[in-house]
C-alpha cells in the first residue's frame, strides 16, 4: 500500500534551519510529483512546494521563496524539505502530500516548533 | 493568487442528516478542486477531485458538484465518523491555495 512517512518532531531556534523527510513507499516514487504543505495551529493549509520526482524541477509558493528548498533522493524514494531562517510562525505540521494537482496519500505530518 | 473562502465556517447537524458545504474561489477555476476531510490529530484525506469525482474507498454518501467558482460538497447522512472538519483546494494555477475550511460538529 501507498505509504509516506516523515521523519520525527524537531524543536528549532530562531534562525536556524530544518529539514525534513519524507520517504515513499508502494508505488513507483518517479511517478508522482510531491508536495510540501504546512499547517499552523488551529489554521487551514498551507501549499508550500512542489518537487517533479522525474525530472527534479521545482515551483515554490512565493511566501517561501528563497527560505525553502525542497529535494528528491530517487534511490532511497525520499524527498526532503529545508527551511531556513526560522522564525516562531513557523511553527507548525508540516506534511509531504504526494500528486502534481490534488494530494491522494499524505505523510503523518511533522511537528516543528519555533522557539527561543 | 487565487482565494478560497468557505460558508459556513461551522455547520451544527445531526446524524443522519444532510450536510452541505459550500466553497467558493475568486476566479474561475474550471473544475479543478479538490475536497479533503481532516479529523482531529490526522493528516487530511482526499475525498473529491475534479469537483465531483469521488477517490478511492470514499463512500457514496459524499458528492461534489460544481465548476468555475461555486463549489458544494454534500453529505447525504452523516456518520459518526464525518465529523471533521473539510476543506477545498484548487489546482487551477500555482500557488495551490486551499480554503479556511468548515467544521461539521455534532447538533
Amino acid at each position: 500500500q501507498v505509504q509516506l512517512v516523515q521523519s520525527g518532531a524537531e524543536v528549532k531556534k530562531p534562525g536556524a534551519s530544518v529539514k525534513v523527510s519524507c520517504k515513499a513507499s508502494g508505488y513507483s516514487f518517479s511517478t508522482f510529483g510531491l508536495n510540501w504543505v504546512r499547517q499552523a495551529p488551529g489554521q487551514t493549509l498551507e501549499w508550500m512546494g512542489w518537487i517533479s520526482t522525474l525530472h527534479g524541477n521545482t515551483n515554490y509558493a512565493q511566501n517561501f521563496k528563497g527560505r525553502v528548498t525542497i529535494t528528491t533522493d530517487a534511490s532511497t524514494s525520499t524527498a526532503y524539505m529545508e527551511l531556513r531562517g526560522l522564525r516562531s510562525d513557523d511553527t507548525a505540521i508540516y506534511y509531504c502530500a504526494r500528486d502534481d494537482f490534488y494530494f491522494d496519500y499524505w505523510g503523518q505530518g511533522t511537528l516543528v516548533t519555533v522557539s527561543s | 493568487d487565487i482565494v478560497m473562502t468557505q460558508s459556513p465556517a461551522t455547520l451544527s447537524v445531526s446524524p443522519g442528516e444532510r450536510a452541505t458545504l459550500s466553497c467558493r474561489a475568486s476566479q474561475s477555476i474550471n473544475n479543478n478542486l479538490a475536497w479533503y476531510q481532516q479529523r482531529p490529530g490526522q493528516a487530511p484525506r482526499l475525498l473529491i477531485n475534479d469537483a465531483s469525482t469521488r477517490a478511492t474507498g470514499v463512500p457514496a454518501r459524499f458528492s461534489g458538484s460544481g465548476s468555475g467558482t461555486e463549489f458544494t460538497l454534500t453529505i447525504s447522512s452523516l456518520q459518526p465518523e464525518d465529523f471533521a472538519v473539510y476543506f477545498c483546494q484548487q489546482y487551477y494555477k500555482w500557488p495551490f491555495t486551499f480554503g479556511p475550511g468548515t467544521e461539521v460538529d455534532i447538533k
